[in-house]
Order: C-alpha cells, then structure tokens, then sequence
C-alpha cells in the first residue's frame, strides 16, 4: 500500500524548534519530489516547501523562509522539515504529499498532490 | 505569488444537484489547477489535475474545466459522500497556491 506517515507533532513554546518526519513506503520514493503543506484550524491549505528527488533543488513559503529547512534521507525512505523559531502563526495540522508527473505531452509536470499522509498537528502556545 | 480567488465559499445544495465551483487565477496558469477533496479530520484527496484530468479512482460524476484563468469544478449529481471542502490548487509557479474552499453542505 502506498503510503506517507507523518510524525513529530508536539506542543512547542514561542522561538522553540520541531522536527517533524514522514515515513514514505509502498512506492520508489527516490523518483518522487516531496512537498511539505499545512492548515491552520479551521483555515485553509498552505503549501509550505518542496524537495527535488535528490534533494539539491528546495523552495520555501515566504512565511517560513529562513525558519524552516526541508531535507530527505532517500536511504531511509523519510522526509524531513526542520522548523526553528516558531511562533504561533505556525499552528497548523503538517501534510506531507507526494509529487507525482502527471498529465500528457506539453501538460505533464509535477505539482499537483496525489498521495498525502494523515497530518501531524504541531501547537506552538506558552 | 498567484492568487486564486475562489466562489462561492460555501453552498448548500441536495442530494442529485448539479453543483459548481469556480476559481479565478490572477494571472494566465495554463492549464496547472489541480481540485481536491477534504472532510473532516482528513487529508485532502486529488481529484482533477491539468484543469480537466480525472485521477484514477475519481467518479466520473466530477469534471472540471478551464476559460482563460477562470476554472470550474463540476459535480454532476450530488452523492451523499460528496459533502466535504473543495479547493482549487494552481501549480504553475512557486509558491503554490489554494483557493480559500468552498464547503459544500447539505441543503
């Protein structure tokens, strides 16, 4: 079965730091970029990062530039999202997705989600 | 960053309606919005991808289309399970971008 776990939720203070993982298994996870989301209670969805398959190529939602570095250990099937100096802005339920090629001819590219795992929530409160 | 205006925010609407979502792109995206379904304590679920691509798995009574940068998410006969968020997704350029969702609920 194909499947992403998340883990690493947790309540954490103003300014501290999480790292949060997901577990990919039931496909090659080495051919696939990776993309990290979240949502807000009650809010809508925010893409929040991208990893190419080898990892060399990242980009960032402008809120969490500069706080937050995503990584993959394609050895170990994971991807990471280290997140320094949150604040609490970064409540949210976590999503990591996978980001197949999909679509025909000129219209085939990444970036639309079509695997996701169940979420990990991470509460950023004093 | 490529906004995507989304409408309406919420509808309610009967079992076997015709419904329809609609998301405006502030710029021209080609064809990359992708439509996702959410309920409740649950990760969103791709349905439609290159605006009008069906993904495997996905009833054919979900469709969608694309005029310009105006795209449309069409749900020809409301089944019970189809009560849930939407969200329109554009993946032209970074950042990637949602719609704020359109809540469909029970009339």
């Amino acid at each position: 079965e194909v499947q992403l776990v998340e883990s690493g939720g947790n309540l954490v203070q103003p300014g501290g730091s999480l790292r949060l993982s997901c577990a990919a298994s039931g496909f090659t996870f080495t051919t696939y970029e990776m993309n990290w989301l979240r949502q807000a209670p009650g809010k809508g969805l925010e893409w929040v990062s991208y990893i190419s398959t080898s990892g060399r190529s990242v980009y960032y939602a402008e809120s969490v530039k500069g706080r937050f570095t995503v990584s993959r250990d394609n050895a170990k099937n994971t991807l990471y999202l280290q997140m320094n100096s949150l604040t609490a802005e970064d409540t949210a339920v976590y999503y990591c997705a996978r980001d197949p090629l999909l679509g025909f001819g000129e219209l085939s590219s990444t970036g639309a989600f079509d695997i996701w795992g169940q979420g990990t929530l991470v509460t950023v409160s004093s | 960053a490529i906004r995507m205006t989304q409408s309406p925010s919420s509808l309610s609407a009967s079992t076997g309606d015709r419904v329809t979502i609609t998301c405006r792109a502030s710029q021209p995206i080609s064809s990359y919005v992708a439509w996702y379904q959410q309920k409740p304590g649950k990760a969103p679920n791709l349905l439609i991808y290159v605006a009008s691509t069906l993904q495997s798995g996905v009833p054919s009574r979900f469709s969608g289309s694309r005029s310009g940068t105006d795209f449309t998410l069409t749900i020809s006969r409301l089944q019970s399970e189809d009560f849930a968020t939407y969200y329109c997704q554009q993946y032209f350029s970074y950042p990637r971008t949602f719609g704020q969702g359109t809540k469909v609920e029970i009339k």
